[in-house]
């Protein structure tokens, strides 16, 4: 079974500071997404990312796909209260499903 | 709006009824995707419909179902629920399958009781 382990589980943050969020596994995956949950909502996808040491920034959140395709991280820089959520990754295993990742639970206060 | 549409919203039930969920895909996507999610489990798949026909199987329990209609909407069906099926129910979409980002709804919430 491919599972998603992603660290930490909580983060509690004061605006400003910069915070690093990862999602790693035994497994190769063709691919690996991050999505962003609000309460009472769905998640919402931020970015997909496809080839080993593949880098993507999306504004202050930059992502990184491990270069075996096992592992990718998420870093935001001078967090913001608005970045508050539940942060998931997810990867598309080799029966094609998408498996998510338990998510990090991010606060940010101003 | 994300363009996925689920219904209802909220959904409170006693032990051992059935209940239907129903999920409107975004325009133009062709998969839909059942996921459940509650704190101790996080997000579990379901089941994948692609065009009408199921294209994967996840975790489902067997006294749930689900189907694809032709005009693509999906309804989920749970049946003998118990206190533990109490979850967040999401559909998701995307045009096909593979790498491809998918779009959820904003879920239905069912308390059993």
């Amino acid at each position: 079974t491919q599972l998603l382990e992603q660290s930490p589980q909580f983060l509690s943050i004061q605006e400003g500071e910069n915070l690093t969020v990862y999602c790693n596994s035994s497994s190769v995956f063709s691919s690996l997404q991050w999505y962003r949950q609000e309460p009472g909502e769905g998640p919402v996808l931020l970015v997909t990312v496809v080839t080993g040491g593949e880098v993507k920034k999306l504004k202050r959140l930059t992502f990184q796909f491990g270069d075996a395709r096992k592992d990718s991280s998420l870093h935001i820089t001078a967090a913001q209260p608005g970045d508050t959520g539940l942060y998931l990754c997810a990867g598309y295993n080799q029966g094609g499903k998408l498996i998510f990742g338990q998510g990090t639970e991010l606060s940010v206060k101003p | 709006d994300s363009g996925v549409t689920q219904t209802p919203k909220h959904l409170i039930t006693a032990t051992g009824q059935r209940v239907t969920l129903r999920c409107s895909p975004r325009s133009g996507d062709l998969s839909v995707y059942w996921y459940q999610q509650s704190l101790d489990q996080g997000l579990q798949f379901l089941i994948q419909y692609y065009n009408g026909e199921e294209r994967a199987k996840g975790n489902i329990l067997e006294r749930f179902s689900a189907q694809q209609f032709p005009d693509l909407h999906s309804e989920l069906n749970l049946s003998s629920l118990e206190l533990g099926d109490s979850a967040l129910y999401f559909c998701a979409s995307s045009v096909s399958w593979g790498n491809y980002g998918y779009t959820f709804g904003s879920g239905t919430r069912l308390t059993v009781v």
